[in-house]
């Protein structure tokens, strides 16, 4: 069925470093790809989301990468700060085009001032 | 400033009992999702709603859990009888579909539920 995996699971930068986190999903029909932060005792909020005809978007500090040949996207966060510190969700549309998203498992990131 | 709402925003209850989660889409917004997070599970897909119909709850344990939406304004999540394995995090999310901004999510700041 359809599927989205992510990694790492935990992920610890030092201030001022880039961070990077990996997905991978499996329905070739998905054409939208967001990524939501999730920071503690809240709920999921998107910060940057990518369509099936983008390879790249870019906000600030933050971009996404999409190689829709090889089913993968990737959220990259470049000079980290503490505030970056928080569980972060890639996650995929799946065909049906009802709106469901899949969602990976979540990466939680510790930015170390 | 448009927000889903969630309530209670915590709950503990006892196993055996009921429990009702209550969520208020963002006006105007379509598609009303439930989503249950664990540490183990992460988020996973309970149910979800277009125009106040079912569209999907096979993620939910139909032999205790069911979910609807009364009015546009309202979904709930019931659970009856609870168990302590029901215990995680609930949270509700709305969207519009279709729209300019394709399948984004707007979720609410979840419900807490520990049922000992």
């Amino acid at each position: 069925g359809e599927n989205v995996e992510q990694h790492p699971s935990t992920l610890s930068v030092q201030e001022g470093d880039s961070a990077v986190i990996k997905c991978t999903y499996s329905d070739s029909a998905s054409n939208y790809f967001p990524w939501y932060k999730q920071e503690l005792g809240k709920g999921p909020q998107l910060i940057i989301d990518i369509r099936s005809n983008v390879g790249e978007k870019k906000d600030q500090r933050i971009a996404v990468t999409l190689n829709k040949t090889a089913k993968h996207f990737s959220l990259h966060i470049t000079e980290t700060q503490p505030e970056d510190s928080a569980v972060y969700f890639c996650a995929a549309s799946t065909s049906s085009n009802t709106g469901k998203l899949i969602f990976g498992q979540g990466t939680t990131l510790q930015v170390k001032p | 400033d448009a927000r889903v709402t969630q309530t209670p925003r915590h709950k503990v209850t006892e196993m055996g009992q009921e429990v009702t989660m209550r969520c208020q889409p963002i006006l105007g917004h379509n598609t009303v999702f439930w989503y249950r997070q664990t540490m183990m599970q992460g988020l996973e897909l309970l149910a979800y709603f277009r125009n106040r119909a079912p569209l999907d709850d096979s993620g939910m344990p139909k032999d205790r859990f069911s979910a609807e939406m009364p009015d546009a304004t309202l979904a709930t999540l019931k659970i009856q009888p609870s168990e302590p394995r029901d215990s995680a995090v609930y949270f509700c999310a709305s969207g519009l579909v279709p729209s300019g901004s394709l399948y984004e999510q707007f979720f609410g700041p979840g419900t807490r539920l520990t049922v000992l």
